[in-house]
């Protein structure tokens, strides 16, 4: 089982919609929570950041932690064409960040 | 203030060649990491130095890697002889503090795409 397991999507919604994007994950060590945003030919760049259980917002993005279920949620409202971007979460514990797989999301015009 | 800078942007080599990537982090940053991602596959941690040390090589595939950090500022990451399943894109990345704690935001490059024929 892998550490950290993300689908890759692609996903397709219209602009104004509210994006789901999730990762599940193995290792119960795991304290610190990321979200990071890549857009095509660049590097990621950190979006969202979590510390154990709970929520988080920062204007349309909103950063969910389930410790107990090891279920990490990432929302955004009122998605916008310039969110079309492939979102990687990441997660670590004291030591080194594992990154999923990462989600292409596609945002319609 | 710039950003983490890597070159080559591309490279396209020949099974056997030997490609130097380069990494130019921000100033001031002590860390700095190296990853990969292989296509269809997540980012994977290579290694992190701390100024011009290796803290953690726990990631580097095999000794046809050699990374180095003279003098604590930029970066080098050699593939000698490079296999075709070396063929990615290889990321550096610096923080000022550990990355896992918040003052310590780990800042991408744009990625260094190796592809090997």
């Amino acid at each position: 089982q892998k550490e950290v397991e993300q689908d890759p999507g692609p996903l397709s919604v219209p602009e104004g919609a509210i994006v789901s994007l999730n990762c599940t994950y193995s290792n119960s060590a795991f304290q610190y929570f990321m979200w990071y945003r890549q857009y095509s030919r660049k590097g990621p760049e950190l979006l969202m950041y979590t510390y154990s259980s709970g929520n988080k917002e920062d204007g349309r993005f909103t950063a969910q932690v389930d410790k107990s279920s090891k279920y990490i949620s990432l929302f955004i409202r009122d998605s916008q064409p310039s969110d079309s971007a492939t979102y990687l979460c990441a997660m670590s514990g004291d030591d080194k960040i594992i990154f999923g797989k990462g989600t292409r999301l596609h945002i319609l015009p | 203030e710039a950003g983490v800078t890597q070159f080559p942007s591309h490279s396209v080599i020949e099974k056997g060649q030997t490609v130097t990537l380069r990494c130019d982090p921000i100033s001031g940053h002590d860390n700095l990491y190296w990853y990969r991602r292989v296509m269809g596959k997540e980012i994977k941690f290579l290694l992190h130095f701390v100024k011009e040390s290796k803290q953690d090589e726990s990631g580097m595939p095999n000794n046809r890697f050699l990374a180095e950090r003279t003098g604590g500022t930029y970066s080098t990451l050699k593939v000698q002889p490079a296999e075709l399943e070396d063929s990615g894109v290889y990321f550096c990345a610096s923080s000022q503090g550990k990355p896992e704690i918040p003052t310590g935001e780990l800042f991408f490059g744009e990625g260094s795409r190796l592809t090997v024929l």
